[in-house]
């Protein structure tokens, strides 16, 4: 399948903090990318849909202004989440797709990253 | 509203065995595709297998199948000889087209295969 990597894999930062997270399509071109929030035990949360060139779309009750996205090239997006404070400590992972939604566009993860803010 | 309903919060399995993770669906929409993933406790997302609603045959991977039936709107996944490298959590996912292909998870089942 294809690659999808995340950088960092862990950060640990002070409360008022801001952290900039990278996702990359290593071997194909990501029409779209999503970010997800993933609590302990539980399921992912779609934070926002990513696509390339155009903003973010934010899924309801999401902080635009708290958590930043940018996909400025086809294999790039990052989420800042700026001022960063302990409830925002979370587990934080990307997927990226090739094509349009259409019916078989599957969408491969990256690795995740483990923010805990202190 | 789409859902996705996943009623095994856990599961044991011996190694070698066969094992269903239970998986149903709701949605109005004809057109959708269903989605299984591994997350090992490393935290990544595994794609494991995919069916589109307008398949007629079930979809197979390797070890995976994917139990398909429309009309009960479930989507089970069946893992074959099971090994101790599949312990991990399994999510059961649907897109649609018209929601821009968003994932929306169960809430997934925790699969332990026992030696």
């Amino acid at each position: 399948g294809a690659v999808v990597s995340q950088h960092p894999s862990r950060v640990i930062c002070k409360s008022g903090t801001s952290v900039k997270i990278e996702c990359r399509s290593l071997d194909f071109q990501a029409t779209t990318m999503f970010w997800y929030r993933q609590f302990p035990k539980q399921s992912l949360m779609l934070m926002a849909t990513s696509n390339e060139g155009s903003k973010a779309t934010y899924e309801q009750g999401v902080e635009k202004d708290k958590f930043l996205i940018n996909h400025a090239s086809l294999t790039l997006s990052t989420l800042t989440v700026t001022s960063a404070h302990p409830e925002d400590s979370s587990f934080y992972i990307c997927s990226a797709r090739e094509g349009l939604a259409g019916s078989k566009n599957i969408q491969y993860f990256g690795a995740g990253t483990r923010l805990s803010v202190l | 509203a789409q859902k996705i309903t996943q009623t095994q919060p856990g599961m044991f399995v011996q190694e070698k065995e066969a094992v269903t993770l239970d998986c149903t669906y709701d949605t109005s929409d004809q057109s959708y595709g269903l989605f299984w993933y591994k997350q090992p406790s490393s935290g990544e997302m595994i794609f494991l297998i995919y069916q589109g609603s307008y398949d007629e045959q079930n979809a197979t991977e390797g070890r995976y199948s994917l139990n398909f039936q429309k009309a009960r709107k479930s989507a089970n996944l069946v893992i074959s000889a099971s090994q101790l490298g599949d312990s991990a959590m399994y999510f059961c996912a649907m897109s649609q087209v018209n929601q821009g292909g968003k994932l929306i998870f169960g809430q997934g089942t925790e699969l332990s295969v026992k030696p």
